[in-house]
């Protein structure tokens, strides 16, 4: 069974602090992504990766940087939190030949 | 602009067969239709995808049109777990996913 985990399930953090939300997958997948969830709205691509050490821009990557450190894990960092971040955060990762994008469980950030 | 178009919700009964439709007047030939569900407090999870031919799994059946403008998901025999809200979505660059409102689908008992 494909697994990817998240930590933390859910932060708060204050306006202006860092923020690291960790992803780690055990599919031996090359991409991996990050997406943001309003409330109400569809999910939006932030950054994703499609091999260790190298990430790429998605649609709003705007006040987020990512991480690659290696193949399981991808992190996202908010250097600056800002209140306009609070939102769900859901990693996925997919295989190189493969369409299916597996999801993790999501992270629940709430910035005050 | 949405690549795709999808009603906002849609109700059902346990037991009947569903049918999901989505637009997408203005997809490239090579774009597949990929679609996922997604329930409350969880992540999405992939349902099937077609390029051209309609395709099967255990979760449902895809009906592609010949003209690839649209494009229906069947649910058969829907359960109380079947209900979330169903995306229809045409991937960009590196299947970057790109969620809208979807339908939500409403199952009642």
């Amino acid at each position: 069974e494909a697994a990817v985990t998240q930590s933390p399930r859910s932060k708060v953090a204050v306006t202006g602090g860092k923020v690291t939300l960790s992803c780690h997958q055990t599919n031996n997948h090359d991409y991996m992504y990050w997406y943001r969830q309003d409330t109400g709205h569809g999910l939006r691509l932030i950054h994703y990766s499609y091999v260790a050490d190298s990430t790429e821009k998605g649609d709003i990557p705007d006040g987020y940087k990512a991480s690659r450190p290696s193949q399981e894990n991808f992190s996202l960092i908010l250097e600056l939190a800002s209140l306009s971040q609070t939102a769900v955060y859901f990693c996925a990762s997919r295989g190189q030949n493969y369409a299916e994008q597996f999801f993790g469980p999501g992270t629940r950030l709430t910035v005050l | 602009d949405a690549k795709t178009t999808q009603p906002d919700s849609m109700e059902s009964t346990e037991g009947e067969t569903v049918h999901l439709p989505c637009s997408h007047a203005t997809i490239s030939g090579n774009e597949y239709i990929y679609w996922y569900r997604q329930v409350p407090l969880q992540g999405p999870e992939y349902v099937t995808h077609g390029l051209q031919q309609n395709t099967t799994n255990s979760m449902a059946f895809l009906a592609i049109a010949s003209d690839r403008k649209s494009s229906t998901l069947i649910l058969t025999h829907v359960s109380l777990r079947d209900a979330a809200v169903y995306h229809c979505i045409l991937p960009g660059g590196a299947d970057r996913l790109t969620f809208g409102k979807g339908t939500q689908l409403i199952i009642q008992p």
